[in-house]
């Protein structure tokens, strides 16, 4: 069983569209994460979500929006979207605020 | 600004010799320092942590060295063997929160 599911893993997309990656987690954790790898490979953290509400909102453009139906699902859904998000977009969990993030296996995205 | 450091973009190593990886951090304030492993077309999975009241923490074949003063860390694997061939990312976290911090990853190769 897939702890941390991101769906789908490859998204190949026009400019301008607006598109959803979804993320299922089945360990019971209480907190959620997105993180973006560019081009350079770095990881940088996007958004943190604990049972719920959102605790962590780096610098993103408000293009990008966060929705958690529930403490297993964070999904993340993208406007207009722009040549620069293309990346590779990491989904993870962890048990509390402090515990270690099991991760996803990514979602390739690409704006053409 | 990058507050996290792998200076080594890739490392070669024979197998059954040590590994070693370093990692560097501007940020006094971090507390918690760990390693992720990640090969392609995966998430990054948990490795090894450190706590920064402790200067050692050792799991099977990998052992993780913090030195405060030099604000360095550093993976050591031995043996190393093929299966270890992937990019290790370090990462580190104040404990005001549970925001990760991630260098740029280090590639390891690890020869027959």
């Amino acid at each position: 069983d897939t702890a941390v599911s991101q769906t789908p893993k490859y998204l190949v997309t026009q400019m301008g569209n607006d598109k959803s990656i979804k993320c299922e987690q089945n360990l019971g954790h209480d907190t959620m994460y997105w993180y973006k790898q560019d081009s350079k490979k770095f990881l940088k953290i996007m958004f943190s979500y604990n049972n719920k509400e959102l605790i962590i909102n780096e610098t993103v453009p408000n293009r990008f929006s966060p929705k958690s139906p529930d403490k297993a699902h964070l999904n993340l859904h993208i406007n207009s979207l722009e040549l620069g998000d293309s990346a590779v977009y990491f989904c993870a969990s962890s048990q509390d605020r402090y515990g270690e993030a099991f991760f996803g296996q990514g979602t390739r995205l690409t704006v053409v | 600004d990058q507050q996290v450091k792998q200076n080594s973009p890739s490392l070669s190593v024979q197998e059954g010799r040590i590994s070693i990886l370093n990692c560097d951090y501007t940020n006094s304030m971090f507390d918690y320092f760990l390693w992720y492993k990640k090969y392609p077309a995966e998430g990054p999975t948990f490795l090894i942590s450190i706590s920064s009241i402790k200067d050692k923490n050792e799991d099977g074949r990998f052992t993780v060295f913090l030195n405060k003063s030099a604000k360095h860390l550093s993976l050591h694997i031995v043996p190393s063997q093929p299966g270890d061939s992937a990019v290790y990312f370090c990462a580190a976290r104040r404990n005001a929160g549970n925001m990760l911090t991630f260098g740029g990853g280090t590639r390891l190769m690890v020869k027959p």
